[in-house]
């Protein structure tokens, strides 16, 4: 199994710019997460999703959108890129414990 | 301000001693907490968790006491490696919701050879 995998590992977008975050996991999790985390703090919930066709917001969703079409896959939209975005992004799938991607490195200049 | 946080953010060890990380939560009805070890450039690794209606639990070299008195959570590592050398983060989730997992900020780990 590869787990959880996100693509790109790393992007630097100018402001107002758009794009995606991809997240694939393949141990048929139900649940899967989108968490940012800031430079020497935490990690933050954006959205969550209980299964494909179900998504909900997290603590921080402003500038942000998810869809859950599969199980495998769940995807964060950024539609107009702002400095304040600039953050390391992950993903995350659970049945019980939380299993994390390796992190998407996104600077928004 | 955030309900669960950490009473240090750095601690530096001598390889071989244990280690304490402590953490400190505000929201009694949190009944699950995990302990996450993130190394650089990585992302979070589960360690441990435990429940509320426990007081301990042991791993692999590692253990978790809860204190529901005081709100308070500890991560204890025996016999410190450098391996272990890394970011963790304590969290803690209410009423079973999976999509209510609240980290703490973290205590950077440093072990001196």
């Amino acid at each position: 199994n590869a787990g959880v995998t996100q693509t790109p590992k790393f992007r630097i977008l100018k402001i107002g710019q758009s794009m995606t975050l991809q997240c694939t996991q393949d141990m048929n999790h139900n649940y899967m997460y989108w968490y940012r985390q800031d430079p020497g703090m935490g990690l933050k919930l954006i959205y969550y999703s209980v299964g494909a066709g179900i998504t909900d917001k997290g603590e921080v969703p402003n500038g942000y959108n998810v869809s859950r079409s599969t199980t495998e896959d769940f995807p964060l939209r950024l539609e107009l890129a702002a400095p304040s975005q600039t953050s390391v992004y992950f993903c995350a799938s659970s049945y019980n414990e939380q299993f994390f991607g390796p992190g998407t490195r996104l600077t928004v200049l | 301000g955030e309900s669960v946080g950490l009473h240090l953010p750095t601690l530096s060890v001598q390889e071989g001693d244990n280690s304490i990380i402590n953490c400190a939560y505000s929201n009694s009805a949190s009944d699950y907490f995990i302990w996450y070890k993130q190394e650089s450039g990585k992302g979070p690794q589960f360690i441990i968790d435990i429940r509320s209606n426990m007081d301990k639990r042991q791993g692999q070299r590692v253990t978790v006491l809860l204190n529901k008195t005081v709100k308070h959570l500890s991560l204890q590592i025996a016999a410190t490696q450098p391996g272990d050398s890394a970011v963790y983060f304590c969290a803690e989730q209410s009423g079973g919701s999976q999509g209510n997992l609240i980290f703490g900020k973290g205590t950077k780990l440093s072990v001196k050879p």
